[in-house]
C-alpha cells in the first residue's frame, strides 16, 4: 500500500536531548512536509523540502534541523533548544506540482520527561 | 498574507442533525480550497476540494462550495453519525508556482446517539 510512515507513534524526550522523528513516503512524491500540531490549534508549518537535498524553513523552525538525503526519507530533529517540544508532528508529501494536494502520516505524539 | 478563518467548536450534534462548519478565508488570485478531516489519534485524510468558483466538493455526505463573492467554503453534511465525530481543518493554496498549504484552527465535532 502506498502512504506516509511515522515513527515511532509516541516519544519521550530528556532535558537536553535531541530526539528524531522519522518521516517515509512510498508515494514518489517530490515535496515533504513536517507541522506541529497543538491542542487547540491549527497546524503550523515548521521546515518543508521540494526536492531532495534542498529544504526550507517554514513558520516555527527554530529548535528543529530537517535533512532529504533521499527521495523517500525526511527525518526531523527536535533538538534541545526547542524549549517547549511537547506536541503532536505530522508528516506529509505531495507530488509538488499542479494541485499540490497533501497526504498525511498518522503523526508522532512527542512528550517531556 | 493568505489566511483561513473557522468556527470555534466544538460543534455538538445529535445523530442525523445538519451540519454547517462556516470557513472564510482571504487570499490573492484564485486560491483552491480544501476540507480535511483528522479522527482522534490520527493525520489528517483530504474529505474535499474545490479549485475554482462556484465548485462545489463532495465526498461522504459532505459538501461545500466555493463562493468567491463571500470569499466562503462551509461545510454541509444533512444527516450526521456518531461516526463523523473529528476535527475539521478547512485549508487553502495559492494560484502560482509551489504551494504551501495554510490551515484554519480546526472545528472540532462531537455527534452523540
Amino acid at each position: 500500500d502506498g502512504g506516509i510512515t511515522q515513527s515511532p507513534k509516541y516519544l519521550f524526550r530528556k532535558e537536553g536531548q535531541n530526539v528524531t522523528l522519522s518521516c517515509e513516503q512510498n508515494l514518489n512524491h517530490d515535496a515533504m512536509y513536517w507541522y506541529r500540531q497543538d491542542p487547540g490549534q491549527g497546524l503550523r508549518l515548521i521546515y518543508y523540502s521540494q526536492i531532495v537535498n534542498d529544504f526550507q524553513k517554514g513558520d516555527i523552525a527554530e529548535g528543529y534541523s530537517v535533512s532529504r538525503e533521499k527521495k523517500e526519507s525526511f527525518p526531523l530533529t527536535v533538538t534541545s533548544a526547542q524549549k517547549n517540544p511537547t506536541a503532536f508532528y505530522l508528516c506529509a508529501s505531495s507530488d509538488g506540482t499542479g494541485l499540490n494536494i497533501q497526504y498525511f502520516g498518522a503523526g508522532t505524539r512527542l512528550s517531556v520527561l | 498574507g493568505n489566511s483561513v478563518t473557522q468556527m470555534e467548536g466544538p460543534v455538538t450534534l445529535s445523530e442525523e442533525a445538519f451540519l454547517t462548519i462556516n470557513c472564510t478565508y482571504t487570499a490573492t488570485g484564485y486560491p483552491s480550497l480544501f476540507w480535511y478531516v483528522q479522527y482522534p489519534g490520527e493525520g489528517l485524510q483530504l474529505l474535499l476540494k474545490a479549485t475554482k468558483a462556484d465548485d462545489k466538493g463532495s465526498n461522504k455526505g459532505f459538501e461545500a462550495t466555493y463562493r468567491k463573492e463571500t470569499t466562503s467554503f462551509h461545510l454541509e453534511k444533512g444527516s450526521v453519525q456518531v461516526s463523523d465525530s473529528a476535527v475539521y481543518f478547512c485549508a487553502l493554496s495559492g494560484d502560482t508556482g509551489f504551494q504551501k498549504l495554510v490551515f484554519g484552527t480546526g472545528t472540532r465535532l462531537l455527534v452523540s446517539p
